[in-house]
This record gives structure tokens, C-alpha cells and sequence, in this order.
């Protein structure tokens, strides 16, 4: 069964560095998120992505973070400085075009992020 | 602008006992709702979804989720709960005529007692 996968499962950087968590979405959905959950507790949307740009950001989304789909496979996000409240674990999520706005997001096992 | 609300941070269930995990929200137009499964130190599994039909839903491992439209409500339900079960369930809600994030509740973490 296809699967979004992501790297690295857990990163350690140090406060004010910059972090890239890296996806994979499944091949052939064209809509993707990023989520984040901090302590096991609710799951924030970030932003989401399609046709190659951003279609809506939350307001966690500032500009420390950006999105990239640099090539046919890989989905991004970039934290410029990270603080130490980015600690979180990071869902990356794709959806199938094919559903229209009825499908439902599929995830992946996630990121997690340790600012020190 | 949707919101999820998830009432119980715990429920505990006896297993083979019915359980019922509870989620009402809000948003302007007709709802798509859906709820999910997170086992501990992994990712969002999908479970099922309410898109428009038979109020009664049916998902993976035995769940199923009534649609009350009246009540604004979505909760999930299985007739006899597993120890395996144990988890965190979210609730999440997308409003029809958007196309794009679905928003989650907070999540209720369900314990069942052998």
C-alpha cells in the first residue's frame, strides 16, 4: 500500500539553527500539508500546498517557515531559526486530486523535532 | 471559520464493552467529517469519513461514527472494545465548499481495561 514517508524521524538541532524535514507524498496526490503536534497533544495545521504554491498557511506558519516542492517527489519545510517552542512533531500529509475535497489526508509517521 | 470540539480528554472502557467516543463541530455549509487513529509514537491513521448518505458510517477495525446533523455531532463508536483499541482518536472537520486543510479536535485518548 503507497505510504508518505518522511526524514529524519527525529532531529536534534540547537536553538537559531535552521532545519529541513523532508517528505515524500504518495505519487499520485497533488494536495499537500504539513501539520505539527507538540507533546502528543492537538494537531495544528501549518500549511497546506498545490499546483506549486501555498494554498492556505496558518498563523504558526510565519516567516521562519517555508515550503518547497523542488522536484517531482519531495515536499519540504524549512525552519530559518528555529526556537525552542518549535519542538513539535512534524506530520507531513497528502491527498488525491481524484477525490476532489472529499478525501481524506493521509500521513505519514512523522518528524520529530528537538530544539535544544 | 470549522472548528472540532472533543469534550472527553480520556475515556475508559471496559473491553467487550460498547464505547463511544464523542465530537461535535462547526462550520458554515455542509460538513465532510472524519476521524482518525494515532497509536502511540506514530503517525495519523484514517478510520473513517461522513461525506453525505446513510448517517451511519462504517470504518476499519470495527468502527463506525453516526452523522446527527440536528446536534452538529460525529461520534465514533464500536460495539465491543479490544485492548487494542487503546489510543488517541481525533476527530476533524472540512467544510464542503473549501478545498483544502481539515481541522482537528484535540484529541480524546481512549484506554480499554481488560
Amino acid at each position: 500500500e503507497p505510504e508518505v514517508t518522511q526524514t529524519p524521524s527525529h532531529q536534534v538541532t540547537q536553538m537559531g539553527q535552521e532545519v529541513i524535514l523532508r517528505c515524500v507524498p504518495i505519487s499520485n496526490h497533488l494536495y499537500f500539508y504539513w501539520y505539527r503536534q507538540i507533546l502528543g497533544q492537538k494537531v495544528e495545521f501549518l500549511v497546506s500546498f498545490y499546483n506549486n504554491e501555498i494554498s492556505e498557511k496558518s498563523e504558526i506558519f510565519d516567516d521562519q517557515f517555508s515550503v518547497e516542492r523542488p522536484d517531482g517527489s519531495n515536499f519540504t519545510l524549512k525552519i530559518r531559526s528555529t526556537k525552542l517552542e518549535d519542538s513539535a512533531m512534524y506530520f507531513c500529509a497528502s491527498r488525491d486530486r481524484r477525490n476532489s475535497n472529499t478525501g481524506e489526508l493521509f500521513f505519514g509517521e512523522g518528524s520529530r523535532l528537538t530544539v535544544l | 471559520a470549522q472548528s472540532v470540539a472533543q469534550p472527553e480528554d480520556q475515556v475508559n472502557v471496559a473491553e467487550g464493552n460498547p464505547l463511544t467516543v464523542k465530537c461535535t463541530y462547526s462550520v458554515s455549509g455542509n460538513p465532510y467529517l472524519f476521524w482518525y487513529v494515532q497509536y502511540p509514537n506514530r503517525g495519523l491513521q484514517f478510520l473513517l469519513k461522513y461525506i453525505t448518505g446513510d448517517n451511519l458510517v462504517k470504518g476499519s477495525y470495527g468502527f463506525e461514527a453516526e452523522f446527527n446533523k440536528s446536534q452538529t455531532s460525529f461520534h465514533l463508536k464500536k460495539p465491543s472494545a479490544l485492548v487494542s483499541d487503546s489510543a488517541l482518536y481525533f476527530c476533524a472537520v472540512r467544510a464542503s465548499n473549501r478545498d483544502d486543510k481539515i481541522i482537528f479536535g484535540k484529541g480524546t485518548r481512549l484506554h480499554i481495561l481488560p
